[in-house]
């Protein structure tokens, strides 16, 4: 069974950092992509960070500079550093993996239940 | 950045109606459409890939169509549990990016 597992959230200042954690089970983080999405309270979706199989790695402006995707093989687990946190990084951050087969490229097919970051003084 | 425009932003509709949701990119993104659904409080689930492709598990009441810039998401009959909030998302370039959804409310 494929399970998504963040953690890692909390209330943080302006200004500092966090770095949150996505525990994967029943694949191989090493293997395939995986990206982070976020989520403003009462708002839609946005994309974050995307890490290739091949170590490649792509941000989203709002995250350029500041935000860092990893993994570490050994645990089967997908990081998100996040440095020089601002009140507009408030949001739910969920883990997904990333679709890389013809018919489901770059498509979001299994997600964690989400870890909320809250940058408040 | 490619813009995906949905509408409407907010429907109202009955058990059993026929419901459809229009999502526009900004520029042509050939198939690369993906729809999902998210209920309060919880992650969004993947409906559609591809455009058109139902993932495993999805009702068959579930369709999408289209390609190049305009895009529907189709509910041939509407369930209980389908009174949700609908994302599309291209996948063409990144960054990828999503409409700003549509919710379906009784």
């Amino acid at each position: 069974e494929v399970q998504l597992v963040e953690s890692g959230g909390g209330l943080i200042q302006p200004g500092g950092s966090l770095r949150l954690s996505c525990v994967v089970s029943g694949f191989t983080v090493s293997s395939t992509y995986m990206s982070w999405v976020r989520q403003a309270p009462g708002k839609g979706l946005e994309w974050v960070s995307v890490l290739y199989d091949g170590g490649s790695t792509y941000y989203a402006d709002s995250a350029k500079g500041r935000f860092t995707i990893s993994r570490d093989n050994s645990r089967n687990t997908v990081y998100l550093q996040m440095n020089s946190l601002r009140a507009e990084d408030t949001a739910v951050y969920f883990c997904a993996r990333v679709g890389a087969q013809s018919r489901n490229w770059g498509s979001f097919d299994f997600w964690g239940q989400g870890t909320l970051v809250t940058v408040s003084s | 950045d490619i813009q995906m425009t949905q509408s409407p932003s907010s429907l109202s509709a009955s058990v059993g109606d026929r419901v459809t949701i229009t999502c526009r990119a900004s520029q042509s993104i050939s198939s690369y459409l993906n729809w999902y659904q998210q209920k309060p409080g919880k992650a969004p689930k993947l409906l559609i890939s591809g455009a058109s492709s139902l993932q495993s598990g999805v009702p068959s009441g579930f369709s999408g169509s289209g390609s190049g810039t305009d895009f529907t998401l189709t509910i041939s009959s509407l369930q209980p549990e389908d009174f949700a909030t609908y994302y599309c998302q291209q996948s063409y370039s990144t960054p990828w990016t999503f409409g700003q959804g549509t919710k379906v409310e009784i």
